[in-house]
């Protein structure tokens, strides 16, 4: 079994509409992360959780929310998609002293 | 802002070359610094980290940190076609625990 998987891995959606992402990792780590991936824009850090009681907003947070289940589960929230928001989502995680370690298969998100 | 620069490629290089790839940051306090390798269509894989400055190798993979410069690369001796990919530098953002990324270098390796 994966490490770190998410679900969905591919999703279209129109906009205004509102959609989750949702992550689950069995690494047994407390760091979780989200990032996006534009072609040319490279990796872009949203939303960041160093245990369940412990979210921080990244470089690009405006538009997104998060939800930190468990220690294992992390989502991210779009409340109301717009087309710019068309990406590829990953989630990844780290033990305290591996910054980011490991990253999920990532979710295809298109927003028309 | 902190960044992370490296050049977008392609870079090409004939199979058993070495392959060189650059990365230069501007926060002058970063301490870690990592190369990862991204496989069209796939996730992030991370191959090396390095925090001292000097050189740091792992089989093929040979990166260097040159911290009074700022700038850290990552060598590929022997290229195989199978390295083709698109390799990211990241840098601990001071104080945060985060990364920041680069855009990332294609390399191309050709038979």
């Amino acid at each position: 079994d994966a490490d770190v998987t998410q679900t969905p891995r591919n999703r279209i959606t129109k906009t205004g509409k509102r959609i989750m992402l949702e992550c689950s990792q069995t690494k047994g780590h407390d760091r979780m992360y989200w990032y996006r991936q534009d072609p040319g824009l490279g990796l872009r850090l949203i939303y960041y959780s160093f245990d369940v009681k412990d979210i921080n907003k990244g470089e690009i947070s405006d538009g997104y929310s998060v939800s930190r289940q468990a220690q294992a589960k992390f989502s991210l929230s779009l409340e109301s998609a717009i087309p710019n928001q068309t990406a590829l989502y990953f989630c990844a995680t780290s033990d305290w002293d591996q910054r980011v370690g490991f990253f999920g298969p990532g979710t295809r998100l298109t927003v028309l | 802002q902190k960044e992370v620069e490296q050049n977008s490629g392609p870079l090409s290089v004939p199979e058993g070359a070495i392959a060189s790839l650059n990365c230069t940051y501007s926060d002058r306090v970063s301490q870690s610094f990592f190369w990862y390798r991204q496989y069209s269509g796939k996730s992030p894989e991370l191959i090396m980290s390095i925090y001292s400055n000097g050189d740091k190798e792992d089989g093929r993979f040979t990166a260097q940190l040159n911290k009074a410069s700022q700038y850290v690369s990552l060598l590929i001796r022997d290229s195989q076609p199978s390295d083709s990919a698109t390799y990211l530098c990241a840098v601990e953002r001071s104080g945060y625990s985060t990364l920041t990324f680069g855009k990332g270098t294609m390399l191309l390796v050709s038979p």
